[in-house]
């Protein structure tokens, strides 16, 4: 079984601090994404990253897939209170290709971000 | 569009009540799950469909069964609802890419 363990598990802070945000596994993945999602909502996907080692940025929202492609994180900088939500990593399940694509998901950090 | 909608939002069942949750997609996606998000487990696979005509079970399929009723339509149905199927069922589509959408969710109470 294939786990992603994303930490911290709830994370509270201030407008205008930065935040990193992980996403660890023993297991290799293809690639993997991130989702966030708000109270009351379904996730929404923000980002996939898919080669070991790359960077992708959405507005101030900075996203890292590991060289071994066995982790990932998020850092966001100035955050502001619509940041706050729920953030979840996942990444395709082994064997899980084609038709038969499946997403095993992390359990999430919450974060809140104060005004 | 829409993209995925799901229905009912909320529902309150008592235990052995029967009911089925409705979610259809607008986007042409041939895969479609159901998720359940329960706290401190996050959300975990309950059946999928890869494409119209072909349904299978994830990783909590117990208490559940699954109708993949157009390419459009996939739904759920709890035949003898239990309090332990308290939780936030989520429906999913995906396209080409790898992400998915979801829809918003139905909260489900079973007393």
């Amino acid at each position: 079984t294939q786990l992603l363990e994303q930490s911290p598990q709830f994370l509270s802070i201030q407008e205008g601090e930065n935040l990193t945000v992980y996403c660890n596994s023993s297991s290799v993945f293809s690639s993997l994404q991130w989702y966030r999602q708000e109270p009351g909502e379904g996730p929404v996907l923000l980002v996939t990253v898919v080669t070991g080692g790359e960077v992708k940025k959405l507005k101030r929202l900075t996203f890292q897939f590991g060289d071994a492609r066995k982790d990932s994180s998020l850092h966001i900088t100035a955050a502001q209170p619509g940041d706050t939500g729920l953030y979840l990593c996942a990444g395709p399940e082994i064997n899980s290709g084609g038709s038969n694509y499946k997403l095993t998901f992390g359990k999430g950090t919450l974060l809140t971000v104060n005004p | 569009n829409a993209g995925v909608t799901q229905t009912p939002k909320f529902q309150v069942l008592k235990t052995g009540q029967s009911m089925t949750l409705q979610c259809a997609q607008d986007m042409n996606h041939n895969s479609m799950y159901w998720y359940r998000q329960d706290p401190g487990m996050g959300l975990r696979l309950i059946y999928y469909s890869a494409s119209e005509g072909t349904t299978d079970k994830g990783e909590v399929p117990n208490g559940y069964n699954v109708s993949r009723l157009n390419k459009r339509e996939f739904s759920l149905r709890l035949e003898s609802a239990a309090p332990s199927q308290t939780s936030v069922y989520f429906c999913a589509s995906r396209g080409a890419g790898r992400g998915y959408t979801f829809g918003s969710g139905t909260r489900l109470t079973v007393v």
